[in-house]
């Protein structure tokens, strides 16, 4: 059963500081990761997403991927305090009707 | 804000009781997936529809479990006996493609 580990469980940073959130698949198959991000009480909204290996960068948010090792991470600089949330990071074999298997998330808080 | 309208947002029943609950996908995506989130935040994913078809679902939990997607009606999901272990939020979902669209979910509370 394809499994997503995300580490660390729970992340503090510093209002300002950066964050690095890391997210791996054991399935093979695995062609697209996202990270999606909920606040308490809030539903998931998606974030980014990577399909390529290499990185993209959305204004603070950078995301890495190595399909080699099916690893991907999220950064996010200048961090601030409404960033605090769960991350979540899903993966998917592909395509428009697969579904999407998620880790346990990263529990990011900002401090001011 | 999300265009995946969930209903109710909570849902309280006894062991042994029907619970049910809605989704309005947002218009326009013709995949809706439904996950279960529990108390540590793992998700299970429970079955996906594309246009009132079920592609892909679980062992749907010994059959208590019941979803469809009607045309021109509300998704809906359904537990015939609730078990204490149902307890979660469900999370409704939508898609055009690739990204899901959460709803706000339904919480149930199994007493």
């Amino acid at each position: 059963q394809q499994k997503v580990q995300q580490s660390p469980e729970s992340l503090i940073v510093p209002e300002g500081g950066m964050a690095s959130l890391n997210c791996t698949s054991s399935d093979r198959n695995v062609d697209y990761f996202w990270w999606y991000r909920q606040h308490s009480g809030k539903s998931p909204k998606m974030l980014m997403s990577i399909f390529s290996n290499g990185e993209k960068e959305e204004g603070r948010f950078t995301v890495h991927l190595n399909k080699a090792s099916l690893h991907t991470s999220l950064h996010i600089r200048d961090s601030q305090p409404s960033d605090s949330a769960l991350y979540l990071c899903a993966a998917s074999m592909g395509g428009s009707n697969a579904k999407l298997t998620f880790g346990k998330g990263t529990k990011l808080s900002v401090k001011s | 804000n999300s265009k995946v309208i969930q209903t109710p947002r909570y849902l309280v029943k006894g062991q042994g009781q029907k619970a049910k609950m809605r989704c309005i996908p947002e218009k326009g995506h013709p995949v809706v997936f439904w996950y279960q989130q529990n108390k540590n935040n793992e998700f299970k994913f429970l079955i996906n529809f594309q246009n009132q078809e079920v592609l892909q679902q679980i062992d749907m939990t010994e059959k208590r479990f019941s979803a469809e997607c009607p045309s021109n009606s509300p998704c809906s999901l359904e537990i015939q006996s609730s078990e204490a272990g149902d307890s979660a939020l469900y999370l409704c979902a939508s898609s055009p493609g690739e990204t899901l669209y959460f709803g706000s979910g339904t919480r149930l509370t199994v007493l």
